[in-house]
């Protein structure tokens, strides 16, 4: 079964350029999670979809990021204009349970960003 | 609010050493503990869970007991092998889906 997988693994970008990063969930996981760990700091909760819906975006940083889940399957985050302070590890996770609590979220191995 | 405290690293050990990360938490409720682990170019992998007081996670040769009264879960390994190279992440989760997690703790064994 594959994995959680992200596009692309690495991204270098100037300041107020546009960057948009994939996840691609495991195939059947509702729950899709984005994160930020910002230079070798503590990984920061995103945002969550439960299939397109978003059900808990309160760990956005600004409007500057925009996420979706069309149809439910694979997931965008757009950062649009890109500031020298987004630069980081996004992970992406999922996960099948919908009771939330103690179930498995498996991550991706992340795309770096770095913003210039 | 929630927050997940863990030790500074590096750490750097040799082979077969005794391994202890430490980890404290401060949560409302009754949080669901984790410890996750980054190996060099991979995604995170969940080690170890604990959901309840008292519990003890264990996977791979590693342990964590989930103590209440200290609010803690520090991760032990008796045996680290080079292989055990990694960044380590104490995490928490309190019911909903959000998992809160430290700053991570990268380990270097030495052969």
């Amino acid at each position: 079964e594959a994995g959680v997988t992200q596009f692309p693994s690495h991204s270098v970008i100037e300041k107020g350029q546009t960057v948009t990063l994939r996840c691609d969930p495991i195939s059947g996981h509702d729950n899709l999670y984005w994160y930020r760990r910002v230079m070798g700091k503590e990984i920061k909760f995103l945002l969550h979809f439960v299939k397109e819906s978003k059900q808990d975006e309160s760990g956005m940083p600004n409007n500057r990021f925009l996420a979706e889940r069309t149809g439910g399957t694979y997931s965008t985050l757009k950062v649009q204009p890109a500031e020298l302070e987004d630069s980081g590890v996004y992970f992406c996770a999922s996960s099948q349970d919908v009771r939330g609590g103690a179930e498995t979220q498996y991550f991706g191995p992340g795309t770096r960003l770095l913003v210039l | 609010g929630n927050s997940v405290t863990q030790m500074e690293g590096p750490v750097t050990l040799s082979e077969e050493a005794f391994l202890t990360i430490n980890c404290t938490y401060t949560a409302t409720g009754y949080p669901s503990l984790f410890w996750y682990v980054q190996y060099p170019g991979e995604g995170l992998q969940l080690l170890l869970k604990a959901t309840k007081a008292d519990d003890k996670g264990s996977n791979k040769g590693f342990e964590a007991t989930y103590r209440k009264e200290t609010t803690s879960f520090h991760l032990e390994k008796g045996s680290v092998q080079v292989s055990d190279s990694a960044v380590y992440f104490c995490a928490l989760s309190t019911g909903g889906f959000k998992t809160i997690f430290g700053a991570g703790t990268r380990l270097f064994v030495k052969a």
